[in-house]
């Protein structure tokens, strides 16, 4: 089976742009998680999708969204960025979602972004 | 919200010595994960706990869960220079997987 597919791997952006990075993840998952990943903070939750709804959202701002779409697979979406914003994107598929009770995360390799 | 706290933060080893890191909640867990990221890699699943007082093996390592269901701990037997890497512990909430704050384990050859 392949695993979760991150793309791209690496993105050089300026303030004030956008970006959209894109998850797919394992055949037959439905929950996609993403998460940001930087030194300071470790992995920091953004949101959860399930057959295309998000379920939970972590503490980032409105700056922050995604989407689902029918095959499972998912986009993320920065706007106006900002230095901080500068982390490593994970994006994480499980078979039922969050509750790690019942499914643990299977991440990808992540998308670097670097704000400039 | 729900915190899960993880010590120590870094932690160096001679090649050999043992290895412990531990997970802590202040609140009950459901359940405990605990993944394992290589340097320059992604989190990996390592293995679920969810009955209380429960012990795991694979390997070298031991994982365990507390009898209150409130803190967690991974032990490495013997390390190898393999191990190098963070390991997180992490719990399961509402349709939501938080994460420790991770040890850092470096391996001295």
């Amino acid at each position: 089976k392949a695993g979760v597919t991150q793309t791209p791997r690496y993105l050089i952006k300026t303030r004030g742009q956008q970006v959209t990075l894109s998850c797919s993840p394992i055949s037959g998952h439905r929950s996609v998680s993403w998460y940001q990943q930087t030194p300071g903070q470790g992995l920091q939750f953004l949101f959860e999708y399930f057959s295309e709804t998000q379920r939970n959202k972590g503490n980032f701002p409105g700056r922050f969204s995604g989407r689902q779409f029918s095959n499972s697979r998912s986009e993320m979406n920065v706007s106006t960025l900002e230095l901080g914003d500068s982390a490593l994107y994970l994006c994480a598929s499980s078979l039922e979602g969050g509750r790690a009770q019942n499914s643990p995360l299977h991440f990808g390799n992540g998308t670097r972004l670097t704000v400039t | 919200g729900q915190q899960v706290m993880q010590i120590p933060q870094y932690q160096h080893v001679q090649e050999g010595e043992d290895f412990t890191t531990y997970c802590n909640s202040s609140t009950t867990l459901s359940n405990i994960q605990w993944y394992k990221q290589r340097p320059g890699g992604h989190p990996v699943f390592l293995i679920q706990l969810v009955k209380s007082g429960e012990v795991k093996k694979q390997k070298r390592l031991t994982f365990q869960f507390g009898e209150a269901k409130k803190n967690s701990s991974l032990h490495i037997t013997a390390t190898q220079t393999t191990d190098v890497g963070t390991y997180f512990c992490a719990s399961g909430g509402y349709q939501k997987v938080t994460f420790g704050t991770g040890t850092k384990l470096q391996v001295i050859p």
